[in-house]
């Protein structure tokens, strides 16, 4: 079975703090997604590659950046945490344009 | 551009009875959709997709879709809900960089 792992379930931050999201996935995927989730709002993009070294922008990139040295590890960083990126952060992988996408469990972010 | 809308936030359904929940979109050429379900404080699992062909796709847990494409829809179906089908639906098209905003099916025992 495919597997996105997310390093953190949890996580508290302070405003002003750099923070890193790590999500390594274990299927030699080329496609690599990071998405916020907020009540109403659905998913929204942040990221994503579509392959290494590769990175482009989604709907909400505004404070967020990424990194993704190798195929299977993909981080989202908040350069400078901000009480409006409290949220839940999920990231995904998945082959071809065509194909599902396979989900990380999550990560809450709360920044107080 | 590519979107997708679901209508209803919630939907209630007794168990034992068919449930649908609705989503319409917006696609420029071959329409790729997708069907995501969410269970608490967990990432999304993947349903069933319409890539092309038949009408009705079937998916994993007893779940179909419906294409229509003269109604731009492709809404979720079940012949019979179960009280564990309660959960956060999202429909999606395209490479995945479009959702919808997400409907919260509450099966009542």
């Amino acid at each position: 079975d495919v597997k996105v792992t997310q390093s953190s379930r949890y996580l508290v931050k302070r405003t002003g703090e750099k923070v890193f999201l790590e999500c390594v996935q274990d299927m030699d995927h080329e496609n690599m997604f990071w998405y916020r989730q907020d009540p109403g709002l659905g998913l929204r993009l942040i990221y994503f590659s579509y392959d290494v070294k590769m990175k482009e922008k989604g709907d909400i990139p505004e404070g967020y950046s990424v990194s993704r040295e190798k195929k299977e590890r993909f981080s989202l960083i908040l350069e400078s945490a901000s009480t409006n990126q409290t949220s839940m952060y999920l990231c995904a992988s998945k082959t071809g344009p065509n194909t599902e996408a396979f989900f990380g469990q999550g990560t809450r972010l709360t920044v107080v | 551009a590519q979107s997708v809308a679901q209508p209803e936030d919630q939907v209630n359904v007794a168990e034992g009875n068919p449930l649908t929940v609705k989503c319409t979109y917006s696609v420029s050429g071959n329409p790729y959709l997708f069907w995501y379900v969410q269970y608490p404080n967990r990432g999304l699992q993947f349903l069933l997709k319409y890539i092309t062909g038949d009408n009705l796709v079937k998916g994993s847990y007893g779940f179909e879709a419906e294409f229509n494409k003269s109604q731009t829809s492709f809404h979720l179906k079940k012949p019979s809900a179960l009280v564990s089908d309660s959960a956060l639906y999202f429909c999606s098209c395209g490479n995945q960089f479009y959702f919808g905003t997400g409907t919260s099916l509450t099966v009542i025992p």
